[in-house]
């Protein structure tokens, strides 16, 4: 059965804190993804990953930055997490082939107060 | 760059009623998804269209692309509680890389 497992369903941080999101997938996958989601806005693409050590960003990468130091691991990082990046976050993973699907992981719900 | 419009934006139906929800797309689409979100979890893959005019059924949901490429719609028969959730559509999109785009979401309650 394909995994992507995030390591946290929820979290609460402070302003200012810097906060990391994990995500590992198990399926070998090349590409690798972070959406988060929003009342209204649907899934945004903040950055994704086409293989080790490459990122690139994606509609609303401010605030954000990435790291993937090995395949199955891409992480998400909050520099200074504030309050409007409370939101949903999805990791998601993809074969580089064309016209597949991607798997997603259940989420991290991240509240900043 | 590609963007994805869906409608309506949130659904609520008896059980046991049909209903359809629609995503139109910017552009030409050469990947369609649509994708099931129980509250608060991740994205469950349902169905993947490419041809124009292409058809796919799983279970009593069926998702048509329309012959230019531009539009689908998932249509649910005699709905249950169980198809609850948010549904998206996704599309591939080349701009800036190869990635996948996804609309705003319909949020369907079905009421028993």
């Amino acid at each position: 059965d394909v995994k992507v497992t995030q390591s946290s369903r929820y979290l609460v941080k402070r302003t200012g804190e810097k906060v990391f999101l994990e995500c590992v997938q198990d399926m070998d996958h090349e590409n690798m993804f972070w959406y988060r989601q929003d009342p209204g806005l649907g899934l945004r693409l903040i950055y994704f990953s086409y293989d080790v050590k490459m990122k690139e960003k994606g509609d609303i990468p401010e605030g954000y930055s990435v790291s993937r130091e090995k395949k199955e691991r891409f992480s998400l990082i909050l520099e200074s997490a504030s309050t409007n990046q409370t939101s949903m976050y999805l990791c998601a993973s993809s074969t580089v082939s064309e016209n597949t699907e991607a798997f997603f992981g259940q989420g991290t719900r991240l509240t900043v107060v | 760059s590609q963007e994805l419009e869906q409608s309506p934006q949130s659904l609520i139906v008896q059980e046991g009623k049909n209903l359809t929800i629609n995503c139109t797309s910017s552009k030409t689409l050469y990947g369609l998804y649509w994708y099931k979100q129980k509250y608060g979890e991740g994205l469950i893959f349902l169905m993947m269209l490419q041809k124009g005019g292409e058809e796919k059924s799983h279970e009593k949901i069926t998702a048509k692309l329309d012959e230019k490429k531009q539009q689908s719609s998932l249509h649910i028969t005699a709905s249950q509680p169980s198809h609850a959730g948010i549904y998206l559509c996704g599309a591939d999109d080349w701009t800036g890389g190869f990635k996948t785009i996804f609309g705003a979401g319909t949020r369907l309650f079905v009421k028993a």
